[in-house]
């Protein structure tokens, strides 16, 4: 089936020290998003990439950074986790930039 | 700017009774309004979307929404609810054209009780 995949499901990390998630998809979308949610609250953008170009959302912080070196595939690096940034990371893809989005199962990231 | 407003944080209904849940939208033209579910430690499903054309839609496991313009609503409806579905469920919305990312509600959490 296609779908989005994001890998791992948990990842665990040390304060500061850096981190990358993966999110990979087989639905040929030519948008693709992260999310970052925290517990009992919706989603928050992050950054999106439409085609090559990147979006990057105003209130997303330096610390935060994102790689597509092809349609399918989307990196989170996160340079140096803050304890305030453990949540669950979502990947979404869609056609367009005004379609339904598709998520993946999240990347749960628990920072120690 | 596009904005949704989800009116109770959290709602408990009992098993077999009406599912009713609310979403209000603000945006200066037609907008695409969607509802998501999403179960514990798992990512965001489509239940049913509302783009053009017949404004009450249905979706998966039993759930409809109808769009009212006149009212900028968009409310989550399921006749009779079940266990399975307990949930978080989130309305979103974004712009009909261009590039504009989905904008969503804060979530309501739905408790069934036996």
């Amino acid at each position: 089936d296609a779908m989005v995949i994001q890998n791992p499901r948990y990842q665990v990390t040390q304060f500061g020290k850096p981190v990358t998630l993966s999110c990979s998809q087989t639905l040929n979308h030519n948008v693709m998003y992260w999310y970052q949610q925290k517990s009992s609250q919706a989603p928050k953008l992050l950054f999106h990439y439409y085609d090559k170009d990147f979006n990057n959302e105003a209130d997303t912080p330096d610390n935060f950074q994102s790689r597509r070196p092809n349609t399918s595939f989307c990196f989170l690096d996160i340079r140096s986790p803050g304890l305030g940034d453990a949540a669950m990371y979502l990947c979404a893809t869609s056609r367009g930039g005004n379609t339904e989005a598709f998520f993946g199962q999240g990347t749960r990231l628990t920072v120690v | 700017a596009q904005s949704v407003t989800q009116l109770g944080s959290h709602v408990s209904v009992s098993e077999g009774a009406l599912v009713l849940l609310r979403c209000n939208y603000s945006s200066s033209v037609p907008p695409y309004l969607f509802w998501y579910v999403q179960y514990p430690n798992q990512g965001l499903q489509l239940l049913l979307k509302y783009t053009t054309g017949a404004t009450l839609v249905k979706g998966i496991n039993g759930f409809e929404a109808e769009f009212k313009k006149s009212e900028t609503s968009f409310h989550l409806t399921k006749p009779s609810a079940h266990m399975s579905d307990a949930a978080e469920y989130f309305c979103a919305v974004r712009m009909n054209s261009g590039n504009t990312p989905l904008v969503f509600g804060k979530g309501t959490r739905l408790s069934v009780i036996a």
